[in-house]
């Protein structure tokens, strides 16, 4: 059965901390892998990962994938308030259809 | 920008009812899906579309049922709303496989 599991499922850590969110997963037929962060409304992308050690960045959020490990991890460093969100990993596969497992998430609060 | 409109933020249905959810996307993007969001369960998938009047299950069909009859509306029916289908409902879109989602806010449904 595929799965993706992420961890922590919470975190909670102080303005200008760096933070480190993992995603592990087993999928048939790997395609991507994709990071989102969810306020109070819709998820809004982060990344997309397809290939192994080529890290992405995007101002503070940075993120890299090992495909042998079977994993990724987001980094965030100097944190602020507006960091506070649940982040999802989601992985697309090709198990016969083509659709996105998610994680559960990692709820993220970043106190001033 | 991608827009992806659901029709109710918050809903309150009764049990018994039947249950219309409606999802409409402005890029002209093929693929379309509907998840529920559940605490420590993350995002799950209930069905997907890749094209105009075509549908495939997802993880947790059970008591749903979809409709696409245009390429730019999915809508999620709950054919006997039960007070287990109580849940954030997420519509998202993509352009093909291979690319990331866009999402809509989310309806939070509550049957009673």
């Amino acid at each position: 059965e595929d799965k993706v599991v992420q961890s922590p499922l919470s975190l909670v850590v102080h303005e200008g901390d760096t933070v480190t969110l993992n995603c592990s997963y087993e999928v048939t037929n790997f395609r991507s892998l994709l990071w989102y962060k969810q306020e109070k409304k819709a998820p809004t992308f982060l990344f997309m990962l397809t290939s192994s050690g080529i890290e992405k960045k995007s101002g503070r959020l940075s993120s890299i994938l090992d495909k042998k490990e079977l994993f990724s991890i987001l980094n965030i460093t100097a944190t602020q308030t507006g960091d506070s969100a649940i982040y999802l990993c989601a992985v697309e596969a090709n198990s016969g259809t083509y659709k996105y497992i998610f994680g559960t998430g990692t709820r993220l609060k970043v106190l001033a | 920008d991608v827009k992806v409109t659901q029709s109710s933020r918050y809903l309150v249905k009764r049990t018994g009812e039947k249950v219309f959810l409606e999802c409409v996307q402005d890029m002209d993007h093929e693929n379309m899906f509907w998840y529920r969001q559940d605490p420590g369960l993350g995002l799950r998938l209930i069905y997907f579309s890749y094209d105009v009047k075509m549908k495939e299950k997802g993880d947790i069909p059970e008591g749903y049922s979809v409709s696409r009859e245009k390429k730019e509306r999915f809508s999620l029916i709950l054919e006997s709303a039960s007070t287990n289908q109580t849940s954030m409902y997420l519509c998202a879109s993509s352009s093909s496989r291979g690319k990331s989602q866009h999402f809509g806010d989310g309806t939070r449904l509550s049957i009673l």
